[in-house]
């Protein structure tokens, strides 16, 4: 059975442009949820969607935004990145929203130049 | 707001034990899990207990619940160079969702 799948692994942009980053639940699993991974903050909430709907929201500005499509797979979007957006994003997929075990993948490797 | 605090670093022998603490905030939290991450990968689940749980033995691991003092600990039975990573605390309200983590501590195995 095939894990989180993430796409692409390694990213590097330009301060100001926009990156979206693509995450592959494994089959059968319907909630995916974000985070973001960096050395100052450690590992932070993004959001999550269950059928095409965000149902949860971490503290983060508008210029992240994410969606689901009706396949489950999840998309997220960082608009006029700034350095400080260089990060792992981690995706997580779960069977259910109020399903306890999460698994994650191995991430993309956001580096904003 | 919330917050779950765990040390930074520790080193053990091959075959010694080992204990993870974590000490969390947020008196509601319900969920809490231990994750393993090694270098380059995401994170692995190991284990979770539910609040109204004092503990859970799996295989080599045990976890332990001081829902008093907000403590939760991650002990490793003869604990493996393979082992070596990264261990992080995490709490959340709401299961398997919004999950609030530690900085992570690190684990350093010699043989």
């Amino acid at each position: 059975k095939a894990g989180v799948t993430q796409t692409p692994r390694y990213l590097i942009k330009t301060r100001g442009q926009q990156v979206t980053l693509s995450c592959s639940p494994i089959s059968g699993h319907r909630s995916v949820s974000w985070y973001q991974q960096t050395p100052g903050q450690g590992l932070q909430f993004l959001f999550e969607y269950f059928s095409e709907t965000q149902r949860n929201k971490g503290n983060f500005p508008g210029r992240f935004s994410g969606r689901q499509f009706s396949n489950s797979r999840s998309e997220m979007n960082v608009s006029t990145l700034e350095l400080g957006d260089s990060a792992l994003y981690l995706c997580a997929s779960s069977l259910e929203p109020e399903n306890t075990e999460a698994f994650f993948g191995q991430g993309t490797r956001l580096t904003v130049v | 707001g919330e917050d779950v605090e765990q040390s930074l670093f520790l080193s053990v022998r091959e075959g010694d034990s080992s204990v993870i603490n974590c000490t969390y905030t947020d008196s509601s939290s319900t969920y809490l899990y231990w994750y393993k991450q090694e270098p380059g990968a995401g994170l692995q689940l190991l284990t979770y207990i539910f609040s109204n749980m004092d503990m859970k033995q799996d295989q080599r691991l045990t976890v332990l619940l001081n829902k008093k003092d907000k403590h939760l600990s991650l002990r490793i039975a003869d604990t493996q160079t393979g082992d070596s990573a990264i261990y992080f605390c995490a709490e959340s309200t709401q299961a398997g969702t919004a999950l609030i983590f530690g900085k992570g501590t690190t684990l350093s195995v010699s043989s």
